[in-house]
């Protein structure tokens, strides 16, 4: 099982510059989210998506943009990238109801750098 | 503001002893924690999990401890070995459904022989 697939793993980007983050997951889970981790910050929450077609905003969502058209796949967007958005992105997925002792399952993670 | 809080950042522990890290909630709706352990270059897995109807959860080496009255909890990990050293991170929901977690900042544990 492929699990929780992020795609690219590296990425370095011009001041500016716009970029689509992919996640897909082969889970079938209903919920899916975007992280971000920066040093001593932990994990912080962007976007999460509970179903097809719906996204809502977590605690730091200015500069990003999401989408999921498909169940499988929760797109991130930065339009204009900037410094502050140098991070490592963790997509992550669940299932909603009473399987919460499973948690999440993680991808691997997008180091994305800005310059 | 920071409803989860793992004030250590790091802690050094020798092989065979016990782990203890520690978080601190402050949120008294949360009805559900996890740990998750992270080791470099990889996403974040489960760990383990303790309800808030519970006050212990055991799975192998690994024990959480739930003291609600105190708003904290505590992942053991007896005995330690060199491939436990990673972040362990904590989080806490709230509702009947997974949804969103809330992550304390991580603590970095190094096992050394």
């Amino acid at each position: 099982n492929a699990g929780v697939t992020q795609t690219p793993k590296f990425r370095v980007l011009k001041t500016g510059q716009s970029m689509t983050l992919l996640c897909a997951q082969d889970m079938n889970h209903e919920y899916m989210y975007w992280y971000r981790q920066d040093p001593g910050m932990g994990l912080r929450l962007i976007h999460y998506s509970v179903g097809e077609g719906t996204t809502a905003k977590g605690e730091v969502p200015d500069g990003y943009n999401v989408s999921r058209l498909k169940k499988q796949n929760f797109l991130l967007g930065l339009e204009s990238a900037a410094p502050s958005q140098t991070s490592v992105y963790f997509c992550a997925s669940s299932y909603p109801g009473p399987k919460v002792d499973l948690g999440y399952t993680f991808g691997s993670g997008t180091r994305l750098t800005v310059v | 503001d920071q409803q989860v809080k793992q004030n250590s950042p790091s802690l050094s522990v020798q092989e065979g002893r016990i782990s203890i890290l520690n978080c601190d909630y402050t949120n008294s709706m949360f009805d559900y924690f996890l740990w998750y352990k992270k080791y470099p270059a990889e996403g974040p897995t489960f760990l383990i999990s303790i309800s808030s109807i519970k006050d212990k959860n055991e799975d192998g080496r690994f024990t959480v401890f739930l003291n609600k009255s105190a708003k904290h909890l505590s992942l053991h990990i007896v005995p330690s070995q060199p491939g436990d050293s990673a972040v362990y991170f904590c989080a806490a929901k709230r509702g009947s459904t997974l949804g969103r977690l809330y992550f304390g900042r991580g603590t970095q544990l190094t096992v050394w022989p």
